[in-house]
């Protein structure tokens, strides 16, 4: 069974640092993209992080400069790495494989990609 | 980046009943659209990507549609367990960006 696991979570200080883990088993982990998504209470859902395979690292404005994303393939282990925290970064975090599908359309192969599985989501709460 | 717009943010439909849920994006995305359902206190599930096709396991009565930048998730005959919050999300380009859901109540 595929299956992200999360954690880390917890309460920080506004300018604190926190560490989020995501363990994951039932697939090939090295062979697949892995992303951060975030829910802040009552809200919709914002992308974070995204890691390839071949590490390369991807941010949104919001985040960058202070999230760091990484991995450790021989672990099956996704990490993000939060400095700097406000207020506004309290959410629950989810873990997500990035999942593809290469299909020819019009003579062009397009590749298709979407999140899943999710992780089961890790509250950070942000608050003095 | 790309902003997603969802349209309506909330519904309420009966059981049995067909709902169709809009989605523009900013600018053309193909048919890099994706839609997720969410039920509360739970992660989103995968329901349609590249558009119009119907993840694994998903029943037929969800459907997507659409290209470039207008797209809409139709749920032919609600069920009870289809009372969720639905999104989509662009995969075009990063950052990749979600709309802002659409909450579908009884």
């Amino acid at each position: 069974e595929v299956q992200l696991v999360a954690s880390g979570g917890g309460l920080v200080q506004p300018g604190g640092s926190l560490r989020l883990s995501c363990a994951a088993s039932g697939f090939t982990f090295s062979t697949y993209d892995m992303h951060w998504v975030r829910q802040a209470a009552g809200k919709g859902l914002e992308w974070v992080s995204g890691i390839g395979t071949d590490g390369d690292t991807y941010y949104p404005d919001s985040v960058k400069g202070r999230f760091a994303v990484s991995r450790e393939n021989d672990k099956n282990s996704l990490y993000l790495q939060m400095n700097s925290l406000r207020a506004e970064d309290t959410a629950v975090y989810y873990c997500a494989r990035q999942s593809e599908r290469i299909i020819m359309v019009r003579g062009a192969y397009n590749s298709y990609t979407w999140f899943d599985p999710w992780g089961q989501g890790i509250l950070v709460t942000v608050s003095s | 980046d790309i902003q997603m717009t969802q349209s309506p943010s909330s519904l309420s439909a009966s059981v049995g009943h067909r709902v169709t849920i809009t989605c523009r994006a900013s600018q053309s995305i193909s048919s890099y659209l994706n839609w997720y359902q969410q039920k509360s206190g739970k992660a989103p599930k995968v329901l349609i990507f590249g558009a119009s096709i119907l993840q694994s396991g998903v029943p037929s009565r969800f459907s997507g549609s659409g290209s470039g930048t207008d797209f809409t998730l139709t749920i032919s005959s609600l069920q009870p367990e289809d009372f969720a919050t639905y999104y989509c999300q662009q995969s075009y380009s990063t950052p990749y960006t979600f709309g802002q859901g659409t909450k579908l109540e009884i």
